[in-house]
């Protein structure tokens, strides 16, 4: 069955610096990656969408990365800040109609 | 324009009772998609419906659990004779045709007793 994984459950960084989070796939190749973001008691916000044949995507502070070969998406957040604390989600199609397939998430803790 | 609107946000069944959890999509939106989410856990994938269509119920318990989104008016998550495991965040999405991104509601939390 398709697996999705996001390594890490949580990540400490210091205000200032990149974070970086890894998502890892198995058993199928995803026409597209998204990245959300999910606070407490709330529903995941939609970030960003990178298709196979693209590369690397960029908006704002945040930056997405996809590689077929080693079936992974790097997101990264740059100067990063307290608000950007969160758990953040990477999903694929999981070759259904419509449905997302999601990893269990990382949480980010940005500290001052 | 508002976004994906769920109610109630939060309910309190107790076991063997009947849940109805709605979903209001973002306007223009024709797709809406349910999950369940457990503490600790991921986002599961429930179903896919359009207009008057189930497109894809994989992720349904085969008993117990029924989805609509009619015509007219809001989709529904029902949830029948409730047990306590049935105690989730259930979150719909919704997205235009041919978009792969979903926007999500903010949930109803449910707890059985």
């Amino acid at each position: 069955s398709q697996k999705i994984e996001q390594n890490s459950e949580a990540l400490n960084i210091q205000e200032g610096k990149t974070a970086t989070l890894t998502c890892n796939y198995t058993n199928y190749s995803p026409a597209y990656l998204q990245w959300y973001r999910q606070d407490p008691g709330r529903g995941p916000v939609f970030l960003l969408l990178i298709r196979e044949n693209e590369k690397e995507k960029r908006k704002e502070r945040l930056k997405v990365t996809f590689d077929t070969t080693l079936k992974q998406s790097l997101f990264h957040i740059t100067a990063s800040q307290p608000a950007d604390s969160a758990t953040y989600l990477c999903a694929h199609d999981g070759g259904s109609q419509g449905n997302l397939i999601f990893g269990k998430g990382t949480k980010l803790s940005v500290k001052p | 324009n508002a976004g994906v609107m769920q109610n109630p946000r939060h309910l309190v069944r107790r076991r063997g009772q009947e849940a109805r959890l709605r979903c209001s999509p973002m306007k223009g939106h024709s797709h809406v998609y349910w999950y369940r989410q457990l503490p600790e856990e991921g986002l599961k994938f429930m179903v896919y419906l359009q207009k008057e269509n189930i497109i894809d119920e994989s992720g349904m318990p085969k008993e117990r659990f029924s989805a609509e989104f009619p015509k007219e008016g809001p989709s529904i998550l029902r949830i029948q004779q409730v047990v306590r495991g049935d105690s989730a965040a259930y979150f719909c999405a919704s997205s235009p045709p041919w978009r792969g991104e979903q926007y999500f509601g903010p949930g109803t939390r449910l707890t059985v007793t």
